[in-house]
């Protein structure tokens, strides 16, 4: 089956203690891309990435590191987590930029 | 800088009624636009695009759009809604010349009376 994997969906954290949220697309997908949605403020992007070894920032990338060393998975970093990272974030791919996004089911993040 | 705009914030309908929500973008180029759903609990889905050709677009679910160039807009519509469509929709934008960027507008939240 199609699908974007992420994991934990659930993860309650403590201020500045690292954490790694994993991304992993089965569809040979070139485009990937992190975004946090908060309440009243849609989705805001935080990095994508065209290609392997290919990342760039987008909308919010202050606090967070990205890596594409393999074409599947696009992990998300936050090397030293504080209380407003707290958001509901997600991974999506696409097999280009400009085509239809398939979004993994979410990663619930609370930052005490 | 360029902005999706979603003017609704929260929608209540009765069942049966019809439904449109607003979608309004900042670029005068050329783009591609969507509408996203997110069920209560649920990741976003594609609802339907427009890339090119007739502007009106019919996506799932009885879902259509139209695309109006002329005032940078993309609304959704449905002539009558379902409790199931309980949900929130996202317009998100990706213009050409920032071809590796997709803007979202900040969703709008749709409820339904039974």
């Amino acid at each position: 089956e199609a699908q974007v994997t992420q994991n934990p969906r659930y993860l309650i954290t403590v201020t500045g203690k690292k954490l790694t949220v994993t991304c992993s697309q089965n569809m040979n997908h070139e485009y990937m891309s992190w975004y946090r949605q908060d309440p009243g403020l849609g989705l805001r992007q935080i990095y994508y990435s065209m290609n392997v070894e290919v990342t760039d920032k987008g909308d919010v990338p202050e606090g967070y590191k990205v890596s594409r060393k393999e074409k599947r998975n696009f992990p998300l970093i936050l090397e030293s987590p504080s209380p407003n990272q707290t958001s509901l974030y997600f991974c999506a791919s696409s097999l280009q930029v400009n085509s239809p996004l398939h979004f993994g089911n979410g990663t619930r993040l609370t930052v005490t | 800088a360029q902005s999706v705009s979603q003017h609704n914030h929260h929608v209540i309908l009765s069942e049966a009624a019809s439904l449109e929500l607003g979608c309004n973008y900042s670029y005068g180029g050329t783009v591609n636009l969507f509408w996203y759903v997110q069920y209560p609990g649920q990741h976003l889905q594609l609802l339907l695009k427009y890339f090119s050709g007739d502007p009106l677009v019919k996506g799932i679910k009885g879902f259509e759009a139209e695309f109006i160039k002329s005032k940078f807009s993309f609304n959704l519509r449905k002539p009558s809604v379902q409790w199931s469509d309980t949900a929130e929709y996202f317009c998100a934008v990706n213009a050409y010349s920032s071809a590796s960027k997709i803007i979202f507008g900040s969703g709008t939240r749709l409820s339904i009376r039974p």
